[in-house]
């Protein structure tokens, strides 16, 4: 399992741009990134997952570089119900049912 | 119905007690997934079922017994817990048992052991 490095906290303000980027070096060629979102007791939620370039959905976008070694989270002007933990994972594709979670980054929106 | 439930909430019990949590979801979802969550830690995997089978347990001290009755439920059986096992016990599903693939969380039981 690729192991992921990725800020312990963040702050912003609200309406803001909000990046956060991970580092798995390892990440194997069937390997996907996978991003989960986190509020305090409560389970985590899925927010995006991509395997190369830029993915986008609704509430966040993903970008990937060629070599994989990193990804990008980026949350669009963030509000302060957009704090919360947010988590990068690595989903092996050639088949694994394990989530292993890192530490994630906290991710404090201030008004 | 994209939701997963647990129940219950809430569950406080001795050292000596007997007790199961519950997870339920109607997705449809081949696999799911027990995990135990620390305060201010990651989840950590337990186990999980695949097609109604236990394909993965990590390692997890036999006073944790896991069953799934069906495709659509899954029990966590708890005996003579320790405090150390307080903690948020999430339970998760998905619709693929392997590879890329969304899981659906539970909103956990907290579980307090005195």
């Amino acid at each position: 399992l690729a192991k992921t490095t990725q800020p312990i906290s963040m702050d912003s303000y609200e309406g803001q741009e909000v990046n956060i980027t991970c580092s798995h070096n390892n990440i194997a060629t069937n390997d996907y990134i996978t991003w989960y979102q986190q509020f305090p007791s409560q389970g985590p939620r899925f927010i995006i997952q991509g395997y190369k370039t830029k993915v986008t959905n609704e509430v966040a976008s993903l970008f990937i570089p060629a070599d994989r070694k990193s990804s990008t989270l980026s949350l669009p002007r963030v509000s302060l119900s957009d704090t919360a933990v947010y988590y990068c994972l690595v989903l092996e594709g050639a088949g694994s049912y394990q989530l292993t979670f890192g530490k994630g980054t906290k991710l404090s929106v201030i008004p | 119905d994209t939701e997963v439930t647990q129940t219950p909430k809430h569950l406080v019990m001795g050292m000596t007690n007997k007790k199961s949590l519950k997870c339920e979801q109607h997705m449809g979802h081949r696999a799911m997934y027990w995990y135990k969550q620390k305060a201010k830690k990651p989840p950590e995997l337990m186990f999980v079922y695949s097609y109604e089978k236990l394909s993965i347990n990590e390692s997890v001290p036999s006073r944790f017994s896991p069953e799934c009755p069906n495709s659509s439920l899954l029990n966590l059986h708890l005996h003579a817990l320790q405090p150390e096992d307080s903690a948020l016990y999430l339970c998760a599903s998905s619709q693929r048992d392997r590879g890329r693939d969304e899981q659906f969380f539970g909103p956990g039981t907290r579980l307090t052991v005195l």
